[in-house]
Order: structure tokens, then C-alpha cells, then sequence
């Protein structure tokens, strides 16, 4: 993908609520979208991704939707924990490219 | 997924030496990539590291300051070249494995100081 905008830079949630991240891609190939959490010192670890012929996708308390039409995804995390805290990053790449391009980041604080 | 594992993990050095930091990956892959990641920033695509050839450089982004080998499927490693402190950063190796089209997988970063 060309561009990919990521929204909001801070999230500050309470444990237990629930907490939405929002990215929009400018490129219409784009095809494959992950979501990376990244912690403190650490490289960053891929939780959830999606591929364009699908709108949504769900592994526990982390879901990702898909909204091709609008060009946005978005990243779901439900019944917050302390452990979720972390700087989250969206990406996408395009039909045939193994290039990621990354958002700017979200940095989530789960405050208990 | 799989273990990705680099070194060192951190250093700090002094500007107009070099670095070099490898990528060592238990599991075959297809693709090697070499990202930075400028503090509290996003990540960008430095390199892909290709078997036997040269790698590919992203715009901005030369052979001379960054020098990837790849020698074989499992490991690679990049320099960093003459440092300046505008080098600190962390850098990062990415994988995408064999049979996993389009999904990587990042190591633990080398965190890089420079002086």
C-alpha cells in the first residue's frame, strides 16, 4: 500500500472496556492487512490479520473488520487487561507485494 | 510462526564505526527483510535480503551504508555503516515463511546507540 493512516495516536481505556483503532489504506490493490502489538523493548508480534475477501475476522477478545468499500479496517480488543497495554501498529500490502506499509502507531494504556 | 533470533541485542557505539547485526531464524523462510525504527516512531522498510544475490534497497536507503549479506535460507545479516548518532535506532528483522504468502513475523530488534 501506498499510504496507511492510523487513528487515534494515544487510547487510554479502563480494564475492562473495550478499545477501537482505526486505519484507513489509500491503495484499492492492498489485499492482506495485519495488526501488530509491539511492548516495551521488544520486536513487534503479529496478533491478527485479514485478507480483503473477508470483512471480519475473530480470535478471542481481538476481531478485525474490513471495510474495502471505504477503504478503513479496524482493530477490536474487548474486556481490556493491564497486559494489553502496548503500541499497536495496522499495516497493509498490495496484490503480489510482499511490501508492508505501516500506520504511525497507537499506543494503548489499559489503566486498572 | 517461528523462533527469530538477533544479535547482539543492543550496543552502543561511536560515530564513524560500523555494526553488523545477524538474523538467525530456526524455520525456513522465503523472504528476509531488514526494517528501521526511529524512536517512538513507525517502522520502514530497509532492505529485502536475497539469497545469493543483492539485496533490494527501499528509496533513501544505499548499499554502502547498509551492506546485507544473506548466505544462505535461515540467516542474514546487516551493517550499518560509518554511524552517525542520527543511526540510533532499532533494527529489525522480518521473515515471511515457507507455505505463510504475505504474513511476517519480526525478531526482538537490535537497539543501536550511537555517540
Amino acid at each position: 500500500g501506498e499510504n496507511v493512516e492510523q487513528h487515534p495516536s494515544t487510547l487510554s481505556v479502563q480494564e475492562g472496556d473495550s478499545a477501537v483503532i482505526k486505519c484507513t489504506y489509500s491503495d484499492s490493490a492492498s489485499n492482506y492487512f495485519p495488526w501488530y502489538k509491539q511492548e516495551l523493548g521488544k520486536g513487534p508480534q503479529l496478533i491478527i490479520d485479514i485478507r480483503s475477501n473477508v470483512g471480519e475476522k475473530k480470535d478471542q477478545r481481538i476481531a478485525v473488520t474490513l471495510n474495502k468499500t471505504a477503504k478503513h479496517f479496524s482493530l477490536h480488543i474487548t474486556e481490556t487487561q493491564p497486559e494489553d497495554s502496548a503500541v499497536y501498529f495496522c499495516a497493509d500490502s498490495g496484490a503480489g507485494s510482499y511490501q508492508l506499509t505501516f500506520g504511525k502507531g497507537t499506543k494503548l494504556s489499559v489503566i486498572p | 510462526s517461528a523462533v527469530i533470533s538477533q544479535k547482539p541485542s543492543r550496543d552502543i557505539c561511536q560515530r564513524g564505526t560500523s555494526l553488523t547485526i545477524q538474523c538467525q531464524v530456526d524455520s525456513q523462510v522465503t523472504m528476509m527483510f531488514w526494517y528501521r525504527q526511529q524512536p517512538g516512531q513507525s517502522l520502514t522498510l530497509i532492505a529485502t535480503a536475497n539469497q545469493g544475490s543483492e539485496a533490494t534497497y527501499e528509496s533513501g536507503f544505499v548499499i554502502d551504508k547498509f551492506p546485507i549479506s544473506r548466505p544462505n535460507l535461515t540467516f542474514s545479516t546487516l551493517t550499518v555503516s560509518n554511524m552517525s548518532p542520527e543511526d540510533s535506532s532499532i533494527y529489525l528483522c522480518s521473515v515471511e515463511l515457507a507455505g505463510a504468502t504475505d504474513t511476517q513475523y519480526f525478531g526482538p530488534g537490535t537497539r543501536l546507540t550511537v555517540l
